[in-house]
């Protein structure tokens, strides 16, 4: 079985640009969740998704918004970017919420 | 205090011994526990998951559970190089995905 894929896998913008992210589950797993990791904050829950509905929305400004669609792929949007929005951006894909979750590659994004 | 808490290191450890990774935490609340290995640069990979208080083991690693004294840990025996990496544990809560995870454990085994 494949992976969890995200697309891009590295993204550089500036300040005050928005940026979307991409990330494809296991196949048949249908429940996804958003991480953050930085060197400083380590890593952190952003949103889950599950049967395209947000279950679950980690401290994070509005900024960061994300979707899922009904073949549970999943994309998240971050607006206004700012510097400290430079971080590696994880998916995790589980068949159902509350079962093991397994992480994709990652996004890079650096802002400038 | 963190919810999850773990000693950032570096455990430094010879090839073949025992490394002995601790993680305590302070939401009751949480039922599933996990330890992910992260290599430089990497995405973290899942490695053991534990529910229910006691031992667990699979191939080289043991994972232990104890809730009453909300701490848990992992055992890597024979240790190789191969297995220096960060180690990171998380709390899930059941029905949910939200995983609060540790700051990690580097772990530098040496040959």
């Amino acid at each position: 079985k494949a992976g969890v894929t995200q697309t891009p896998r590295y993204l550089i913008k500036t300040r005050g640009q928005q940026v979307t992210l991409s990330c494809s589950p296991i196949s048949g797993h249908r429940s996804v969740s958003w991480y953050q990791q930085t060197p400083g904050q380590g890593l952190q829950f952003l949103f889950e998704y599950f049967s395209e509905t947000q279950r679950n929305k980690g401290n994070f400004p509005g900024r960061f918004s994300g979707r899922q669609f009904s073949n549970s792929r999943s994309e998240m949007n971050v607006s206004t970017l700012e510097l400290g929005d430079s971080a590696l951006y994880l998916c995790a894909s589980s068949p159902i919420p509350g079962e093991t979750q397994y992480f994709g590659p990652g996004t890079r994004l650096l802002v400038l | 205090q963190k919810e999850v808490e773990q000693n950032s290191g570096p455990l430094s450890v010879p090839e073949g011994a025992i490394a002995s990774l601790n993680c305590t935490y302070s939401d009751r609340g949480s039922q599933s526990f996990f330890w992910y290995r992260q290599y430089s640069g990497k995405s973290p990979e899942l490695i053991m998951f534990i529910y229910s208080n006691g031992d667990k083991e699979d191939g080289r690693f043991t994972a232990q559970l104890n809730k009453a004294s909300q701490y848990v840990s992992l055992l890597i025996r024979d240790s190789q190089p191969s297995d220096s990496a960060t180690y990171l544990c998380a709390g899930g809560k059941a029905a949910g995905n939200k995983l609060t995870f540790g700051g990690g454990t580097r772990v530098l085994v040496k040959p």
